[in-house]
């Protein structure tokens, strides 16, 4: 079965100082992956995917993530954190089974970003 | 270029009734999921439209009901509630391509008591 795990229930960091947020995969074949961040009582908000080629990926907000093959793992940095970046952060892989739900998002349980000043 | 949009923002029902959520695709976009994410949880996937056709469904009963309509907007419905469906309700439209993006509206949270 294809899943992804997030390890950390909450990662705290003071602002200023880099910040990692964990994600490692199970996936049959190549994997296509995301990561979204959610505010308090709004929708998930895209930040970047992988798909294919440079495993370091740029997104929003000065995000980037790196894609690991060997440690299946795509974990989330930001060089220098911000207060407002404090939120929940999720990865994501894209379903690539056979069953009814092939296409769609498998999604990790979370993790919450606290950026203190 | 508009986002996706759903309503209503908050819904109180009871045990057994029937609701229906609404979500508006964004522009250009012909497909659309749907996510249910309870407290403390990853959204999980209920089902997913395409051209007014269920094209994938997650693993929830048959109480939960969708529809497509011509202009790629959808309705999640849901008979007989029960209180753990008090959850967020999320949609996400895209392309029907697996690389897209899909991107999320604001939800809609439902409280069943």
């Amino acid at each position: 079965a294809q899943s992804v795990a997030q390890p950390e229930d909450q990662v705290n960091v003071a602002e200023g100082n880099p910040l990692t947020v964990k994600c490692t995969y199970s996936v049959s074949g190549n994997p296509y992956l995301f990561w979204y961040v959610q505010y308090p009582n709004r929708g998930l908000q895209f930040l970047l995917k992988y798909i294919t080629g440079d495993n370091l990926v740029k997104g929003s907000y000065g995000f980037e993530a790196e894609f690991n093959k060997s440690q299946t793992s795509f974990h989330l940095k930001k060089p220098s954190a911000l207060v407002s970046d404090s939120a929940l952060y999720f990865c994501a892989v894209r379903d690539k089974g056979h069953g009814g739900s092939q296409g769609n998002l498998i999604f990790g349980k979370g993790t919450k970003l606290s950026v203190k000043p | 270029e508009t986002g996706v949009t759903q309503s209503p923002t908050h819904l109180i029902k009871t045990r057994g009734q029937q609701v229906t959520l609404r979500c508006s695709s964004q522009s250009g976009h012909n497909t659309v999921s749907w996510y249910q994410q309870a407290l403390g949880q990853g959204p999980q996937f209920i089902f997913q439209y395409y051209r007014e056709e269920e094209n994938g469904r997650g693993n929830f009963p048959p109480r939960f009901s969708g529809l497509q309509f011509p202009n790629y907007s959808s309705e999640l419905n849901v008979n007989a509630l029960e209180l753990d469906d008090s959850a967020l309700y999320l949609c996400a439209s895209s392309l029907r391509l697996s690389t897209d993006t899909q991107y999320f509206g604001p939800g809609t949270r439902l409280t069943v008591l």
